[in-house]
Formats: C-alpha cells, sequence, structure tokens
C-alpha cells in the first residue's frame, strides 16, 4: 500500500524536552515538506528537501531541525528551543511540479 | 521568497450558490497553482491544479483561473453541497531546475472556510 506515513498520531512532549516526528513515504517522491498548522494560519512551511542530505528552512524554521538520509524518511524534532510547539503537524511529499501527498498528521501537545 | 495570500477566510453559501475563493502570489517565476481540500480531522487533498502556460481548467463543478499578469488566481465552485463544506487552500510553486535555494518549495495560503448551508 504506498502513501506517506506520519506517527504518532498523538504526542505529548514536556516542557524542555526534545521530541521527533516521523514521517516515511514510499511513493519514491524526492522532495519533502514539513508544515505546522494551527487555527487561522494555514499551512506554514518549516523545512522542506529536494533531495537526500540537502534540506532548506521554510518560514519558521526556528526551534526545529531535520535530516533527510534518506529517500523515504524526514524525520522533524521540536527542540526545547520552540516555545510554543503545540500544533499539528503535517508531512508531505511529491516530486517536481506535481500534486504533493500529505501524511495523515501528528497533533502536539506539551503538557 | 513567495508569499501567498487567500482571501476570503471564511465564507458562507447557500446550497446551489456559486463559491469563489481568490488568491494572489508574490514571485513571477512561480508556475503550478494547485488547490486543496480539507476536511475537519483528515489531511489535505488536491481538488484541482493548474499550471502556468494554462489560463483556466474545470473538473465538473470546480474550475481554477489563473491571471499570470496580475498574479492572481481563483477557486469556483458552482452548485455547492454540504459536502463541499471544509477549508481550501490555494498554494503556489515553481520548479526546482536546481538543487538548494529556494526552488522547490510550496507555500500555502492561510485557507477559507467554506460553509454550505443546507
Amino acid at each position: 500500500d504506498g502513501g506517506i506515513t506520519q506517527s504518532p498520531k498523538y504526542l505529548f512532549r514536556k516542557e524542555g524536552q526534545n521530541v521527533t516526528l516521523s514521517c516515511e513515504q514510499n511513493l519514491n517522491h524526492d522532495a519533502m515538506y514539513w508544515y505546522r498548522q494551527d487555527p487561522g494560519q494555514g499551512l506554514r512551511l518549516i523545512y522542506y528537501s529536494q533531495i537526500v542530505n540537502d534540506f532548506q528552512k521554510g518560514d519558521i524554521a526556528e526551534g526545529y531541525s531535520v535530516s533527510r538520509e534518506k529517500k523515504e524518511s524526514f524525520p522533524l524534532t521540536v527542540t526545547s528551543a520552540q516555545k510554543n510547539p503545540t500544533a499539528f503537524y503535517l508531512c508531505a511529499s511529491r516530486t517536481g511540479s506535481t500534486e504533493a501527498f500529505f501524511g495523515q498528521g501528528t497533533r502536539l501537545t506539551v503538557v | 521568497g513567495e508569499n501567498v495570500e487567500q482571501h476570503p477566510s471564511t465564507l458562507s453559501v447557500q446550497e446551489g450558490d456559486s463559491a469563489v475563493i481568490k488568491c494572489t502570489y508574490s514571485d513571477s517565476a512561480s508556475n503550478y497553482f494547485p488547490w486543496y481540500k480539507q476536511e475537519l480531522g483528515k489531511r489535505p487533498q488536491l481538488i484541482i491544479d493548474i499550471r502556468s502556460n494554462v489560463g483556466e481548467k474545470k473538473d465538473q463543478r470546480i474550475a481554477v483561473t489563473l491571471n499570470k499578469t496580475a498574479k492572481h488566481f481563483s477557486l469556483h465552485i458552482t452548485e455547492t453541497q454540504p459536502e463541499d463544506s471544509a477549508v481550501y487552500f490555494c498554494a503556489a510553486s515553481k520548479h526546482a531546475t536546481n538543487y538548494g535555494g529556494s526552488q522547490g518549495n510550496l507555500i500555502f495560503g492561510k485557507g477559507t472556510k467554506l460553509s454550505v448551508k443546507p
């Protein structure tokens, strides 16, 4: 079954903790993206990667880090430097200027 | 970098009426403009897209128009139905000819919450 999978679906973070959100795709897509969704804010780009071992900052990269060691995987780490991490996080992938497919999202809550 | 503005933020129509959502973009090099629909609690899904070499595209009750000169594009939904109720996002991107830099990013508008009343 081809697609893009995010895990976990729900994640709780304590103050000062780093947490990592997983994103895996088996669509053989070159590009992968991380977005943050807050009510009324739309989809804001955190990081994106067009090729293995390369990634670029989006509009709101501060407090986040990523890696792209494999084509299929693009994990996002929310560091303690991100002061307001509670949000819905969406991962997407695509190749070239084509349709982007989204994962089902991870809802992160600070407790 | 690219900036996408979307209006209105909320739109309420009566079933059977038409709905129009408008977006503007800032980067004249952008050449791909998709529209996504996101139902409550679900992932965004593509409903229609248009490339810069085309001025209009239609798929049943949904159409998109593009004005490259003015750098704006619009989504038109005719004969709206209650199941059209959702949040709609426009986006803009340009083809990546070189890896790295801002090419290949995909920037979204803030979304429009469409409510279709029966």
